[in-house]
C-alpha cells in the first residue's frame, strides 16, 4: 500500500507569511506525529494525534504553530507569521495504535523562510 | 526526560567491511523501545531495526544487528558487509513503553559514508 505522503515537498516563504503543510498518513493508521528537523540535526517532536484528537502538543515551539486532523486522516500543520528560525524540514509519521508500534515517516516538507 | 546521544558525527567504511555506530541514552524508565532509522540523502527516513528493552536477545535484520546493553544504556548498530546503498544519516531513537502514541526522541545522527 501507499506510504505516508507530504505536500508540498518544498516551500519558500517570506518572513511574516502563513504556510500550511499537509500530511496523508498510511490508510488505517490511527496515530499521527509531526516532527521538526533542523539542518544537520535529529528530528524533534512537535505534536501527536490519535484519530482526530490532538493528545500531545507539548513540542510546538510557539503559539504560531497550529496542527489539525479534523476527520482523523489527513493532517495539516500551519505556521503563522513565519520567522527565519522556522526554516527546517517538517516530517510527518504515522503508526497503528498499539504500544510501541513503528512509526513510518513521510518524505518531509523543506520550509525555507527568507 | 529522555536523552539520546550519538557521539560519532561522521564515519566512513570501505565497501564489504563492517562498521559499528554508537548510541547511548539516558532514562529513568525500565520499559522502552529503541530504534535505528536510516535517512538517505534527500530521501525519507526508514526503519532499520528495533529492540524491545525487555528482550535480552539482541535484534538482527539481515546485515544489521544491535548490541543492546541495558545496564550501560548503550544501543550500538553493527552493519556487516557494508554496501554503497548504506550511505546515509543514521539516527538512534527512544520510545517510552507505557502507552500508545508515544513520541520518538532522536539522537543527533551519524553520517555514514560507504566508500567503493
Amino acid at each position: 500500500g501507499a506510504g505516508v505522503s507530504q505536500s508540498p515537498r518544498y516551500k519558500v516563504a517570506k518572513r511574516g507569511q502563513d504556510v500550511a503543510l499537509r500530511c496523508d498518513p498510511i490508510s488505517g493508521h490511527v496515530s499521527l506525529f509531526w516532527y521538526q528537523q533542523a539542518l544537520g540535526q535529529g528530528p524533534e517532536f512537535l505534536t501527536y494525534f490519535q484519530n482526530e484528537a490532538q493528545l500531545d502538543k507539548s513540542g510546538l515551539p510557539s503559539d504560531r504553530f497550529f496542527a489539525e486532523r479534523p476527520e482523523g486522516s489527513v493532517s495539516t500543520l500551519k505556521i503563522q507569521r513565519t520567522q527565519q528560525e522556522d526554516s527546517a524540514v517538517y516530517l510527518c509519521a504515522s503508526s497503528r495504535r498499539q504500544r510501541g508500534d513503528t512509526q513510518y515517516f513521510g518524505p518531509g516538507t523543506r520550509l525555507t523562510v527568507l | 526526560a529522555q536523552t539520546v546521544t550519538q557521539s560519532q558525527p561522521e564515519m566512513s567504511v570501505q565497501e564489504a567491511e563492517t562498521v559499528t555506530l554508537s548510541c547511548t541514552y539516558d532514562t529513568s524508565e525500565s520499559n522502552y523501545y529503541l530504534f535505528w532509522y536510516k535517512q538517505p540523502p534527500s530521501r525519507q527516513m526508514i526503519l532499520v531495526i528495533r529492540q524491545e528493552a525487555y528482550k535480552q536477545q539482541n535484534a538482527t535484520e539481515n546485515r544489521f544487528s544491535v548490541n543492546f546493553q541495558k545496564a550501560a544504556k548503550s544501543f550500538s548498530l553493527k552493519i556487516s558487509d557494508s554496501q554503497l546503498g548504506d550511505t546515509a544519516m543514521y539516527f538512534c531513537a527512544f520510545m517510552i513503553y507505557n502507552n500508545a502514541g508515544n513520541m520518538l526522541t532522536f539522537g543527533g545522527g551519524t553520517r555514514l559514508m560507504v566508500k567503493p
